[in-house]
């Protein structure tokens, strides 16, 4: 069966400093991938997926980035973190069949102070 | 753009009450679509899901009928209990393009 890690489960981190978040999935070959962002209260923004290795689309221009350096991980950084990146991060990934459903990870709680 | 739209929350009810989540959503293309719920501090799980009119998802005693003639999609339950109280966001999907969320309902159920 597949399934999704992702890690650290809650960061907390100073304003300035680098982020690096990293999600793999397992069980599943060449799943499209994606990263999610849940302000407190709020609704899912999607920040970035992957349909492949290299291939990255940004739905969000903002100080974060993602790479996909493997098939099944997933990663994503900031050089500089700002307050308003505080949230509940969530990768996510789904097989490339049309109306498939997403399945997602466990979350990671940032905090920016 | 492809859209969907949740019944704003949040909703209480108390334990034993029928609930129901209102969705609509965008008719372009052939949508799958679906609910998922979050519990408190957790990720998204997926709920239940439905891929052609008529379809009817059910799981741990919701369900959800795709309706093509009114666009709905409304999330049911004959009897909430406690442990049900999350956030469910409906959704819905063409093809392979991302996924496009509601905002999502707060539920809360008292004993």
């Amino acid at each position: 069966s597949q399934t999704i890690h992702q890690w650290p489960a809650t960061l907390v981190q100073p304003v300035g400093s680098p982020l690096s978040l990293e999600c793999t999935v397992e069980g599943t070959s060449n799943p499209n991938l994606y990263w999610y962002r849940q302000a407190a209260g709020r609704g899912l923004q999607l920040l970035f997926y992957s349909v492949g290795i290299g291939q990255i689309s940004s739905e969000v221009p903002q100080n974060l980035s993602a790479s996909r350096p493997q098939d099944r991980q997933f990663i994503l950084s900031s050089k500089k973190l700002l307050l308003s990146d505080s949230g509940f991060y969530l990768c996510a990934w789904r097989v490339k069949q049309g109306g498939s459903p997403l399945h997602f990870g466990n979350g990671t709680r940032l905090t920016v102070t | 753009g492809d859209s969907v739209t949740q019944m704003e929350g949040p909703v209480t009810l108390s334990e034993e009450a029928f609930l129901t989540i209102n969705c609509t959503y965008t008719a372009t293309g052939y949508p799958s679509l679906f609910w998922y719920v979050q519990y408190p501090g957790e990720g998204l799980q997926l709920l239940l899901k439905a891929t052609k009119a008529d379809d009817k998802g059910s799981n741990k005693g919701f369900e959800a009928t795709y309706r093509k003639e009114t666009t709905s999609f409304h999330l049911e339950k004959g009897s909430v209990q406690v442990s049900d109280s999350a956030v469910y966001f409906c959704a819905r999907v063409s093809g392979n393009t991302p996924l496009v969320f509601g905002k999502g309902t707060r539920l809360s159920v008292i004993a």
